[in-house]
């Protein structure tokens, strides 16, 4: 199993602005997962951050504006940029073990307000 | 595409009363399905799994069964208690460009009153 923080746990931002989400995970994974959940909508995937690779982004979302980094195998950020309302939502991070994408352990998730 | 929907709530309970959370889905072949929890203040865990039709998967007292035929994979529990307050996800598991990537149903939001 592994235990999943992240940071902040909620922020209420400017449009326009970027906020940094971090991360952190008690044990070394290969697979992390960005997810985002709009209020009353499911979670959406917003890009896989693998060990190793570069970010694999879903349809719909670009590096531009979620920009992510993974410098090990314990951590990665999630960028939100120059935000605007329709950015307010719940992001969660994940993490599987390899072979296990099913299997996805979440952070409690960043409830971000853009005003 | 893939898709899951799930029966929409809120929806309170008193203790020890029967629970029935629908949940049908939208796929390509014959994907594996799974339940998720999100306990207050906490992450979304895995509660319980299926791989191929009729199976069953069961942990703490929860149950579900993939039925093939109706594409549904129906959560319930026979006597729910304070402590199962908490949001159920349904979701399938996609292969999509060689990577496997879950699918969520919009979660539903369960109050056990005393």
């Amino acid at each position: 199993s592994a235990v999943i923080s992240q940071k902040p746990s909620r922020d209420i931002c400017q449009r326009g602005t970027s906020l940094t989400i971090q991360c952190q995970v008690d044990s070394q994974v290969t697979m992390m997962f960005w997810y985002r959940q709009q209020p009353g909508q499911s979670l959406t995937l917003i890009a896989t951050a693998n060990q190793g690779s570069e970010a694999t982004y879903e349809s719909g979302f670009v590096i531009d504006k979620f920009p992510i980094s993974r410098p090990n195998l314990t951590f990665s950020t999630l960028t939100v940029s120059n935000m605007s309302p329709e950015d307010s939502s719940i992001y969660l991070c994940s993490v599987a073990f390899w072979g296990r994408t099913y299997e996805q352990y979440f952070g409690p998730g960043t409830r971000l307000t853009v005003t | 595409g893939d898709s899951v929907t799930q029966m929409e709530g809120p929806v309170t309970l008193s203790e020890e009363a029967f629970l029935t959370i629908n949940c049908t889905y939208t796929a390509t072949g014959y994907p594996s399905l799974f339940w998720y929890v999100q306990y207050p203040g906490e992450g979304l865990q895995l509660l319980l799994k299926a791989t191929k039709a009729d199976d069953k998967g069961s942990n703490k007292g929860f149950e579900a069964t993939y039925r093939k035929e109706t594409t549904s994979f129906h959560l319930e529990k026979g006597s729910v208690q304070v402590s199962d307050s908490a949001v159920y996800f349904c979701a399938l598991i996609r292969t999509q460009g060689g990577s496997e990537k879950l699918v969520f149903g919009k979660g539903m939001k369960l109050t056990v009153n005393p």
